[in-house]
C-alpha cells in the first residue's frame, strides 16, 4: 500500500530563511510520481511541484524546490527566502502507480512565517 | 486563469437529510474527483471518474454517496443518508491527463456540517 509520511506538525520560520519540510513515501511501484500543494487558511489547496521517480534532477519552481531522494524514499519541498504569504498547511501527496486516479496524501504540516 | 469552482462553500444540514455538492470543473478537463478533508485531518481520496464512470474508488465511498456528471458540465457528489461523521471539507478536483505530472486543480471546497 501507498503511504505518504510527514513527521512536522509545524514549523515556525523568521520571515526570508529557507525552510525544508519533510516528506517520506512507500511504495513498491517503481513507477510514481510526488506533489507538494499549499493550502492556506482560505482552504483551497495550490498544486506547487511535481517530481517524477525516473526524474534525473530534482524539479525546481521558483522559490520551491524538491530535494528528491529516491534511495532514502523522501522528497522534501525546500522553500527559499521564505516570505508572511508562505504561512499555510502544506501537503505532499503521491500518485503509484503513475497511471493510478488517487492521490495519497500525508497528514501535512502547519508553517508559520514569523516577521 | 481557469478554476474548478464549487458550490455550495458551506452547508449545514440534519442527520439523515440528503445533500447534493456540485463542482464546475475546469472545461477541457476529462478527469474528476472528489476527495475530503475531515477538520484537522489528511484529504482523502473519495472517487474518480472519467468517461461517464467512475473509474476508482475508495472504501470511504459506499453505497450512500453517488457521483454524476448531468450535462457535461457539472459534477455533483450526492450523499443520501449524512451522518454525523460525514462533515467535512469536501474538495472537488479535476485533470487534463495530458500534463506530464498529472497534477490535480483543486476547487476552493464545500464545508460540510451535519448536525
Amino acid at each position: 500500500a501507498q503511504k505518504i509520511t510527514q513527521t512536522q506538525p509545524g514549523m515556525f520560520v523568521q520571515e526570508k530563511e529557507a525552510v525544508t519540510l519533510d516528506c517520506t513515501y512507500d511504495t513498491s511501484d517503481p513507477s510514481y510520481g510526488l506533489f507538494w500543494y499549499k493550502q492556506p487558511s482560505s482552504g483551497e489547496m495550490i498544486f506547487l511541484i511535481y517530481q517524477g521517480s525516473y526524474d534525473q534532477q530534482n524539479a525546481t519552481e521558483g522559490r520551491y524546490s524538491l530535494n528528491f531522494q529516491k534511495a532514502r524514499k523522501s522528497a522534501n519541498l525546500v522553500i527559499s527566502a521564505s516570505q508572511l504569504g508562505d504561512s499555510a498547511m502544506y501537503f505532499c501527496a503521491m500518485r503509484a502507480p503513475w497511471g493510478a486516479q488517487k492521490l495519497v496524501f500525508g497528514q501535512g504540516t502547519r508553517l508559520t512565517i514569523n516577521p | 486563469e481557469p478554476e474548478v469552482t464549487q458550490t455550495p462553500s458551506h452547508q449545514v444540514t440534519q442527520m439523515g437529510q440528503e445533500v447534493i455538492l456540485r463542482c464546475v470543473p475546469i472545461s477541457n478537463h476529462l478527469y474528476f474527483y472528489w476527495y475530503r478533508q475531515i477538520l484537522g485531518q489528511k484529504v482523502e481520496f473519495l472517487v474518480s471518474f472519467y468517461n461517464n464512470e467512475i473509474s476508482e474508488k475508495s472504501e470511504i465511498f459506499d453505497d450512500q454517496f453517488s457521483v454524476e456528471r448531468p450535462d457535461g458540465s457539472n459534477f455533483t457528489l450526492k450523499i443520501r443518508s449524512t451522518k454525523l461523521e460525514d462533515s467535512a471539507m469536501y474538495f472537488c478536483a479535476s485533470s487534463d491527463g495530458t500534463r506530464r505530472s498529472g497534477e490535480l486543480f483543486f476547487g476552493e471546497g464545500s464545508r460540510l456540517t451535519v448536525l
